[in-house]
């Protein structure tokens, strides 16, 4: 099992440019997550998903979108970039949403720079 | 909107130093973990705490949960320099989807 996997790595973007991070998981989580985590910020929940078809909005949701048509695929788009998008950006699966038993399961994430 | 405050935000031992770490809210969670973040990679769980006053070990790391569910502390002992890293809490309050609320974040780095 290869767990939660994103592309890029890494992207520099310019502002106004748009772009989409993807997230891929293999475990057949139900639930996913999209994070960033900015500098002595912790992590800030942007969208998640109960399930194919179903998303909702966390925390900080201006400035992206989200759609998920697969259980595996929950692809995060930035539109119009702005430099407040800079950050390192994690997609996170559960397989349960309760607590307790909700342990999600982390990407690599993906490191954005707007300039 | 709910808050969970880590202290202190960065430390920096000697090996084989003791350590606590502590995560506080002014609301009751439902539950509590713990994540490790390594640099470079995504928060790994290292533990869930459910129950006040709860006690749990992890070989060299013992977590704590408080009585009235409103505080947990991580305490590490002879610390290696393979315990450094980013420690996260992150707390249910309850609700339907149970999102998970993170803290701030500290920053450890054991020295050899």
């Amino acid at each position: 099992n290869a767990g939660v996997t994103q592309t890029p790595k890494f992207r520099i973007l310019k502002i106004g440019q748009s772009m989409t991070l993807q997230c891929t998981q293999d475990m057949n989580h139900n639930y996913m997550y999209w994070y960033r985590q900015d500098p002595g910020m912790g992590l800030k929940l942007i969208y998640y998903s109960v399930g194919a078809g179903i998303t909702d909005k966390g925390e900080v949701p201006n400035g992206y979108n989200v759609s998920r048509s697969t259980t595996e695929d929950f692809p995060l788009r930035l539109e119009l970039a702005a430099p407040s998008q800079t950050s390192v950006y994690f997609c996170a699966s559960s397989l349960f949403g309760g607590a307790p038993y909700n342990e999600q399961f982390f990407g690599p994430g993906t490191r954005l720079t707007v300039l | 909107t709910q808050l969970l405050e880590q202290s202190p935000q960065f430390l920096s031992i000697q090996e084989g130093e003791n350590l606590t770490v502590y995560c506080n809210s002014s609301s009751v969670f439902s539950s509590l973990q713990w994540y490790r973040q390594e640099p470079g990679e995504g928060p790994v769980l290292l533990v869930t705490v459910v129950t006040g006053g709860e006690v749990k070990k992890l070989k060299r790391l013992t977590f704590q949960f408080g009585d009235a569910r409103k505080d947990s502390s991580l305490h590490i002992t002879a610390a290696q320099p393979g315990d450094t890293g980013l420690y996260l809490c992150a707390a249910s309050y309850g609700g339907a989807t149970n999102k998970l609320i993170f803290g701030t974040g500290t920053l450890l780095a054991v020295q050899p």
